[in-house]
């Protein structure tokens, strides 16, 4: 199984420019997440989604949007591209059911915003 | 709302040195708790994870975690660590709730000396 894959991994932008990352799943998890990541702030949660049709915000969902058509995709997209959304962004993904409650996290897209 | 505190942004050992890495969170109810590693370059990786039981976990790669209640503390060790041990390490909570969303700390950057 390939997990969660995300793509690009590398992408420049310049400002006000849009773009969306990809993200796409094979384990049939509802749930579907999207993090970002910055020196020293952690992971921050921008928005998640816990099945088909279903989404919502997350602690940092600002300038992003997303949508959940499918179990198996959650893109997230960058309407107008900042400077500060310059990060590296992880999807991850999880049975909504799961007591274990694991992420499984795709490599991380990196960013620049120019 | 809660909240996962890592004190340790920068921790800098020699090869053999014993490691502890603090977490502390802030919730009331009931928790499920992580830390995950993040090696240079890779995606985020589970390390270990408590549910409930027994309140001393171990992990892979010869970690542990100590799961203190009532000092809302979720500390991970281990004895002798490696060169191979360097990488970022994030200590997560889970939130209950229909969401459930897993909330991380800032990370603390681990580098072992050869």
């Amino acid at each position: 199984n390939a997990g969660v894959t995300q793509t690009p991994k590398f992408q420049v932008l310049k400002t006000g420019q849009s773009m969306t990352l990809q993200c796409a799943q094979d384990m049939n998890h509802e749930y579907m997440s999207w993090y970002r990541q910055d020196p020293g702030m952690g992971l921050r949660l921008i928005h998640y989604s816990v099945g088909a049709g279903i989404t919502d915000q997350g602690e940092v969902p600002n300038g992003y949007n997303v949508s959940r058509s499918t179990t198996e995709d959650f893109p997230l997209r960058l309407l107008s591209a900042a400077p500060s959304q310059t990060s590296v962004y992880f999807c991850a993904s999880r049975l909504a059911g799961s007591s274990t409650g694991e992420l499984f996290f795709g490599e991380g897209s990196r960013l620049t915003v120019l | 709302a809660q909240s996962v505190s890592q004190h340790n942004h920068h921790v800098i050992l020699s090869e053999a040195a014993s490691l502890e890495l603090g977490c502390n969170y802030s919730y009331g109810g009931t928790v499920n708790l992580f830390w995950y590693v993040q090696y240079p370059g890779q995606h985020l990786q589970l390390l270990l994870k408590y549910f409930s039981g027994d309140p001393l976990v171990k992990g892979i790669k010869g970690f542990e975690a100590e799961f203190i209640k009532s000092k809302f503390s979720f500390n991970l060790r281990k004895p002798s660590v490696q060169w191979s041990d360097t990488a970022e390490y994030f200590c997560g909570v889970l939130s209950s709730g229909s969401a459930r969303q897993l909330t991380f700390g800032s990370g603390t950057q681990l580098t072992v000396l050869p």
